[in-house]
């Protein structure tokens, strides 16, 4: 049974940058794609985007590049870098598996809260 | 870019069935996903490509997608089901979700 389970700090300072982990067992991450969404606090699911371990990236273009996604095949982990925060950043995150041949994301991590805030 | 709309809420009595819809230009034409989300807890994975249950998935929850309308029907719904839940659609290589569907069994 694959389980992701996610891990950084949770308070960033505005206009720093976001960087998240999120650790994969139970499975290896070098098939699929793995990616992150998350979910401002009362409100609902917000794609960020994902990276598969053939080397392709694609992110939500509503958050105007600032979105870095990558793999670390050797830790089987991989990581979210959201720069330039602000308050609107604030919400919780969830790295997920991804299967963009089978149009799924079937494997989510628990989450992690992430405040944006001075 | 792409949008799916979804009611903001959905009341059903214990045992009768309850019908959610996911709307967007030509979403017939895309695979579309459902989540279930309780509070506190990530999101389920119920439906994928329009109607099929992952292992686990109860027969109740089914899915169907034509037209402009995805549908998610919960038949003989029971008060455990009461979740919030998520339509998803693809635009190009990015997901897109539905703003979400509170259902309440009463």
């Amino acid at each position: 049974q694959v389980q992701l389970q996610e891990s950084g700090p949770g308070l960033v300072k505005p206009s720093e940058t976001l960087s998240l982990t999120c650790t994969v067992s139970g499975g290896s991450i070098s098939r699929y794609c793995w990616g992150w969404i998350r979910q401002p606090p009362g409100k609902g699911l917000e794609w960020i985007g994902y990276t598969c371990y053939r080397g392709s990236t694609n992110s939500n273009t509503s958050l105007k590049n600032r979105v870095t996604i990558s793999i670390d095949t050797s830790k089987n982990q991989f990581s979210l870098k959201l720069n330039s925060v602000t308050a609107a950043d604030t919400a919780v995150y969830y790295c997920a598996r991804v299967d963009d041949g089978q149009r799924l994301v079937d494997y989510w991590g628990q989450g992690t809260l992430v405040t944006v805030s001075s | 870019s792409y949008e799916v709309t979804q009611p903001p809420s959905v009341s059903v009595s214990p045992g009768q069935t309850a019908s959610i819809i996911c709307s967007g230009d030509n979403l017939g034409d895309r695979y579309v996903s459902w989540y279930q989300q309780k509070p506190g807890q990530s999101p389920l994975l119920i439906i994928f490509q329009d109607r099929k249950r992952p292992s686990g998935i109860p027969e109740r929850f089914s899915g169907s997608n034509s037209g402009n309308t995805a549908t998610l029907t919960i038949s003989g719904t029971q008060v455990m089901d009461e979740a919030d839940f998520y339509c998803q659609a693809w635009d190009s290589s990015t997901g897109v979700f539905g703003g979400g569907t509170k259902l309440t069994v009463l």
